[in-house]
């Protein structure tokens, strides 16, 4: 059965902080890893990876992908309040249409 | 706002009651699908649509039936519903399979 893991499922750090989160998959016929940040209701998209070493920079945010350890991490750095929130990973994997298969999430909380 | 957008945003519901979840996406997308997040469970797939056609059916209760009348709406009608199927439901949708989910801000359900 397709899974994904992430870890840690919580984390507390002060403003300023730099946090790695990370996430590991096994997903039949894997194609795809995205990240998705959820405050209040709807996950929005961060990042979506396919290809194994290649860093995504988004601002502070950025990602990779280790398709042969079947895992990626996400860095945040000079966290900010507004960081806070729960981080979701998925692993897509293409049988007929893509599902994408979530894990529990990471519960990231910044202090000022 | 999202372009991705759903209502009610809060469901209060027997379960002899019959209700419906309306999504509406406005990106011009061909794919769309039902999400289940329940408390301390990742995210799940519900259905997959595209192109209006049903292309998957994550074992989901008969109590839940999905309608899909044109790209850019979904339905999800609910009938004689469980006090477990309270969660926050959640859409998406996405230009082809294989490419990044946009989510709606979810209804919340409770089944009394």
């Amino acid at each position: 059965e397709d899974k994904v893991v992430q870890s840690p499922l919580s984390l507390v750090v002060h403003e300023g902080d730099t946090v790695t989160l990370n996430c590991s998959y096994e997903v039949t016929n894997f194609r795809s890893l995205l990240w998705y940040k959820q405050e209040k209701k709807a996950p929005t998209f961060l990042f979506m990876l396919t290809s194994s070493g290649i860093e995504k920079k988004s601002g502070r945010l950025s990602s990779i992908l280790d398709k042969k350890e079947l895992f990626s991490i996400l860095n945040i750095t000079a966290t900010q309040t507004g960081d806070s929130a729960v981080y979701l990973c998925a692993g897509g994997g293409i049988q007929g249409a893509q599902k994408l298969v979530f894990g529990q999430g990471t519960r990231l909380t910044i202090n000022p | 706002e999202t372009g991705v957008t759903q209502t009610p945003r809060h469901l209060v519901m027997g379960m002899t009651n019959k209700k419906s979840l309306k999504c509406e996406q406005h990106l011009g997308h061909n794919a769309m699908y039902w999400y289940k997040q329940s408390a301390k469970k990742p995210l799940e797939l519900m259905f997959v649509y595209s192109l209006e056609e049903r292309v998957e059916n994550n074992s989901v209760p008969s109590r839940f039936s999905p309608e899909c009348p044109n790209s850019s709406h979904l339905f999800l009608h609910l009938h004689t519903l469980q006090p477990e199927d309270s969660a926050l439901y959640l859409c998406a949708s996405s230009q082809g399979y294989y490419n990044e989910q946009f989510f709606g801000p979810g209804t919340r359900l409770t089944v009394l």
